[in-house]
């Protein structure tokens, strides 16, 4: 099977525009859970689907925003970018739901705001 | 939401054991305990979970604590490859439930 795959891989943005970030997870998986990771903050959860559904939500602010598809594939969407939201963002898939079902991680979309 | 508290870092020879501790006081009885590790330019991957028993798998062994306040991850014999930031995180089947990934543990391997 193929593994989580996001696209783009990396990203260059400026202030104030806004970013889709696109995760693929492997087929069969109906969760979806992306993940921000900084140097100063190491990995924060940002937000969980599960059959089309937000399940739950990280503490960021509504810039940060996602939605995952009929096909489980999911996306996020970051708007007004800020110098902060620099970052590896990381998207994960289950088969089921992630509290008791093993994450697979997809290898991130390195995002650098200038 | 349960909190975990690891080392920041550790430090093993190659070819011996290492034991990765975490602590998780808040634990609740229906938290699932994960072991995901990031090896340098890569997501996370998983390593393996446990709720109330010990468990082994092809990469490693979870001792869970009695009482569930702590769990070490045992990696049998290092490799080179294992260096990594080894992440231990709770998590449970509620929508109030969430994984928080801490800052981890950095291990080295010397060769």
């Amino acid at each position: 099977k193929a593994g989580v795959t996001q696209t783009p891989r990396y990203l260059i943005k400026t202030r104030g525009q806004q970013v889709t970030l696109s995760c693929s997870p492997i087929s069969g998986h109906r969760s979806v859970s992306w993940y921000q990771q900084t140097p100063g903050q190491g990995l924060q959860f940002l937000f969980e689907y599960f059959s089309e559904t937000q399940r739950n939500k990280g503490n960021f602010p509504g810039r940060f925003s996602g939605r995952q598809f009929s096909n489980s594939r999911s996306e996020m969407n970051v708007s007004t970018l800020e110098l902060g939201d620099s970052a590896l963002y990381l998207c994960a898939s289950s088969l089921g739901l992630p509290r008791t079902d093993t994450q697979y991680f997809g290898p991130g979309t390195r995002l650098t705001v200038l | 939401d349960a909190k975990t508290t690891q080392p920041n870092s550790m430090e093993s020879n190659e070819e011996e054991p290492v034991h990765l501790p975490c602590n998780h006081s808040t634990i609740s009885g229906t938290d699932y305990i994960h072991w995901y590790r990031q090896l340098p330019s890569q997501g996370p991957e998983y390593v393996i979970h446990g709720l109330t028993s010990n468990v082994n798998n092809r990469m490693a062994s979870l001792a869970i604590a009695e009482d569930r306040k702590s769990s070490t991850l045992i990696l049998h014999r290092a490799t080179l490859r294992d260096a990594a930031v080894y992440y231990c995180i709770l998590t449970n089947n509620t929508n109030a439930g969430k994984s928080t990934f801490g800052d981890g543990t950095t291990l080295t391997v010397k060769p």
